[in-house]
């Protein structure tokens, strides 16, 4: 089992729509995640991170941790052509906060 | 801000050869990241570095990895003998201790043949 699983997509919604990403992670002890964006042949950066059970709003974006299940959740409100990308989400590790593990990637498709 | 810069942009070698990737963290950055990315197997951390100290190189594959930081603003991760199975994007990336956020720069794309 990866330590964090990712559907790979392509996740295709239309514009305007909301779109759900979704992440799990087996290390239990992990404090500290992720949502990374990376446009095709570009780098990752990071729009979203969050520490606490619960959601965590930035404009459009939402991020949902729950611990319990050991899942993470990021929604898209409003989604735009120029959201389409590949989002990766990204879990520290128990035993070093600084070493985080990324997922494969969820590539989102926004149809206009 | 320059960002990270990293050097080459892309590098064709042949199977065999040594080859030198290059990162300039972000001046003020303490902490620096090699990544390597493909299709497979996703973003994988190689190494990291505080403050020019390797902290953890338990991701670094084989012996024919290495990487070293001889001082704040500069990096380097070497191949040697490189393979085809190398072929991958390479990421510096680089933050401060303290922060979650890591800051990546525009990568290497090797290619061996």
């Amino acid at each position: 089992q990866k330590e964090v699983e990712q559907n790979s997509g392509p996740l295709s919604v239309p514009e305007g729509a909301i779109a759900s990403l979704n992440c799990t992670y087996s290390d239990r002890g992990s404090q500290s995640f992720f949502w990374y964006r990376q446009y095709s042949g570009k780098s990752p950066e990071l729009i979203m991170f969050i520490y606490s059970n619960g959601d965590k709003e930035d404009g459009r974006f939402t991020a949902q941790l729950n611990k319990a299940s050991q899942y993470v959740s990021l929604l898209i409100r409003d989604s735009q052509p120029s959201d389409s990308a590949t989002y990766l989400c990204a879990v520290n590790h128990s035993g070093g906060y600084q070493k985080v593990t990324f997922g494969i990637g969820t590539k989102l498709q926004v149809i206009p | 801000d320059a960002g990270v810069i990293q050097s080459p942009r892309h590098e064709v070698t042949e199977m065999g050869q040594e080859v030198t990737l290059r990162c300039k963290p972000i001046s003020g950055h303490n902490s620096l990241f090699w990544y390597r990315q493909t299709m497979m197997r996703g973003l994988e951390l190689l190494i990291y570095f505080n403050n020019n100290v390797p902290i953890d190189d338990s991701g670094m594959p084989e012996d024919r990895f290495s990487a070293k930081m001889p001082n704040a603003s500069f990096s380097t991760l070497k191949i040697q003998p490189s393979e085809p199975r190398d072929s991958a994007v390479y990421f510096c990336a680089s933050s401060l201790v303290s922060a979650n956020e890591q800051f990546f720069g525009p990568g290497t794309r090797l290619t061996v043949l």
